[in-house]
């Protein structure tokens, strides 16, 4: 039973460029949320896709777009990076309609660095 | 405004000693509570999750309580080994969204 994949593993990008991460949920959930992980920080929930549609924002600029396929693998977008863009970017998959139960599953993340 | 706090930022102890991990959060109205481990440039590992109605969870060597009331929760880890050394993460979801708000974590490091 595969788990949450996230692609690429890591990546180096300059300044105003655009980036595009990929994840797989795992087997059997419907739900992707992405976060974002600073160094030294936890992570902060950037949004969250259900039914092909944003169910949930955090507090990121427009910036950060998403978008969640029929297979529900989900992608996150994040153009005119900012230096302040490095981070761990991290894939959570879960069961929407099982949320009182609902435990994140995690990838291992998309390591970006803006330079 | 739901915050999540974690103390200490780390803890270094000697291998077979028992700890404690805090977790401090705003608002009570939680709909549950998770706990996570990190390895470093790793992504996140579920560790234990509590329900509101539960006061406590185990795990293994690990046991996680729950206290709403007075916004705490707490992951006692019994006879420490080296591989546990690692950050431990709280995450907190309430009542109205869907999302988890971390806290900082607390860096873990055990001592052969």
């Amino acid at each position: 039973d595969a788990g949450v994949t996230q692609s690429p593993t890591h990546l180096i990008k300059t300044r105003g460029q655009q980036v595009t991460l990929r994840c797989s949920p795992k087997s059997g959930h419907d739900t992707v949320s992405w976060y974002q992980q600073a160094l030294g920080q936890g992570p902060q929930f950037i949004f969250q896709y259900y039914e092909e549609e944003e169910r949930q924002r955090g507090n990121f600029p427009d910036r950060f777009s998403g978008h969640q396929y029929p297979n529900y693998s989900s992608e996150l977008n994040v153009n005119a990076l900012l230096l302040g863009d490095s981070a761990l970017y991290l894939c959570a998959s879960s069961w929407y309609k099982n949320s009182g139960a609902n435990v994140l599953t995690f990838g291992a993340g998309s390591r970006l660095t803006v330079l | 405004k739901q915050e999540v706090t974690q103390i200490p930022a780390a803890l270094s102890v000697p291998e077979g000693e028992n700890l404690v991990l805090n977790c401090s959060f705003t608002d009570s109205a939680i709909y549950n509570l998770q706990w996570f481990r990190q390895d470093p440039g790793k992504g996140l590992t579920s560790l234990l999750l509590i329900q509101s109605s539960q006061r406590e969870q185990t795990s293994g060597r690990l046991n996680a309580s729950l206290d709403k009331s007075s916004g705490r929760s707490t992951l006692y880890i019994a006879a420490s080994q080296p591989g546990d050394s690692a950050t431990y993460l709280c995450a907190v979801k309430w009542n109205y969204g869907q999302n988890f708000v971390f806290g900082p974590g607390t860096r873990l490091s055990v001592l052969p």
